[in-house]
Formats: structure tokens, C-alpha cells, sequence
């Protein structure tokens, strides 16, 4: 049974076209993670939200935004895609926060033309 | 901010050797490290963890040791076989902020 759902897999965008990729989640967890992970590198945390609040890495470009309707979906939406924002887009979930583990999804490959 | 370093990068055995795959980590706050295993183009999944208060962890053919002194941990698979061939991840946890994880260890184990 899928828990961490990723839509689209696949997605195909044009430089400068803004983008959404979207996860949902069976699991009913509290937390949500966005990480971004580039060929043959690890993934790298870019926000989370617990419930509604969320966190930001200091680093995440502000090119990359989030958003978390409820408690099943949460969205990446990338502004202004540049080519070095290709990547793979993992979401996960935790129950919580801290030593707990998270459960991920599929993940969304995103090619930037 | 935390830094973990993994090696090696690639790792290749027979079926039926073991496999130590290593990390270390520079924040000593840290005090969780799960290791992650993604095979080819699934996501990543836990395969386990250990947390600071704890020296070694085992399951079946998996088992990871922890070093607080050394701020060091280690992956071992014994009696490797083909289906352990993935992308191994560790990662280490300090309380209140993100996991971070190393580059990977790609494991091929031939037949």
C-alpha cells in the first residue's frame, strides 16, 4: 500500500517556468520533509512543516517555496526553475520530530529544458 | 552546523562476503544515525538505526556499531547477497534540527 504518494514522477518544465510538484500522505503523520537530491549525491533536507508550522532551512533558495493545506498534502513550488534545480524531489514523513524514522516517498524527477 | 562524511563511495563484493561501509560525524550533540538503503530509482527506506546510548544494534544480517568517542558508526552486511545491491545512506540527527545525510555508498555484490 502506497503511504507517500508523489505526483507527478516525471515532470518536464522550461527555465523560468514556475512548477508544483505535490506528495500526499496515508499515514496520517505530522510532519512533513521537501529534500531535494542531485545525481549521485545525498538528499538534502530543504524545508519541513510540522502540522501547519514550517521550517526553513537557511540555506533553501528562496526560489523554493512550500505550502501545506492540510494534513494528507503539502506542495514544493519552485518559482523560477533554473537548470541547476534539476533534481529528484523526495518527500517524507515522520510522526514527529527528532529520532523517529521517515518514511519516503518515490519521488519526483524534475527536468529543467 | 553537522557534517558527516561517508566512505567509500562505491563498494564491490562477492555474494556471501561482508560489507563495512563507514561514517563519521563532527557535531557531538548528535545522537541519532539511521542508514538508509535506495535502490535504483525506488525511494529510500530504513533498513536501521541506533541512537546515542547505545554501542551496536543488530538485525539479521545488518548490524551498526557506534563509536561516541571517535564520533564514528558502521554499517555491516554479512553474507552479502545480490539484492543488497543499492545506494546505502547514514545519516546523523542533533536534537532539534535536520538529519543530515553522507554522499552515499553505491554496494554492488556479484554472483
Amino acid at each position: 500500500d502506497a503511504m507517500v504518494i508523489q505526483n507527478p514522477r516525471y515532470q518536464v518544465t522550461q527555465f523560468g517556468k514556475p512548477v508544483t510538484l505535490s506528495c500526499s500522505q496515508t499515514l496520517n503523520h505530522n510532519v512533513m520533509y521537501w529534500y531535494q537530491q542531485k545525481s549521485s549525491q545525498a538528499p538534502k533536507l530543504l524545508f519541513h512543516y510540522y502540522d501547519k508550522d514550517f521550517n526553513n532551512e537557511a540555506d533553501t533558495p528562496d526560489n523554493f517555496q512550500s505550502r501545506r493545506p492540510n494534513t494528507s498534502f503539502c506542495f514544493l513550488d519552485i518559482r523560477s526553475p533554473g537548470l541547476g534545480d534539476a533534481a529528484m524531489y523526495l518527500c517524507a514523513t515522520s510522526r514527529g520530530l527528532g529520532e523517529i524514522e521517515q518514511y519516503f516517498g518515490p519521488g519526483t524527477r524534475l527536468t529543467v529544458t | 552546523g553537522e557534517n558527516v562524511e561517508q566512505h567509500p563511495s562505491t563498494l564491490s563484493v562477492q555474494e556471501g562476503d561482508s560489507a563495512v561501509i563507514k561514517c563519521t560525524y563532527s557535531d557531538s550533540a548528535s545522537n541519532y544515525f539511521p542508514w538508509y538503503k535506495q535502490e535504483l530509482g525506488k525511494r529510500p527506506q530504513l533498513i536501521i538505526d541506533i541512537r546515542s546510548n547505545v554501542g551496536e544494534k543488530k538485525d539479521q544480517r545488518i548490524a551498526v556499531t557506534l563509536n561516541k568517542t571517535a564520533k564514528h558508526f558502521s554499517l555491516h552486511i554479512t553474507e552479502t547477497q545480490p539484492e543488497d545491491s543499492a545506494v546505502y545512506f547514514c545519516a546523523a540527527l542533533a536534537a532539534g534540527t535536520a538529519l543530515i545525510f553522507g554522499k552515499g555508498t553505491t554496494l554492488s555484490v556479484s554472483s
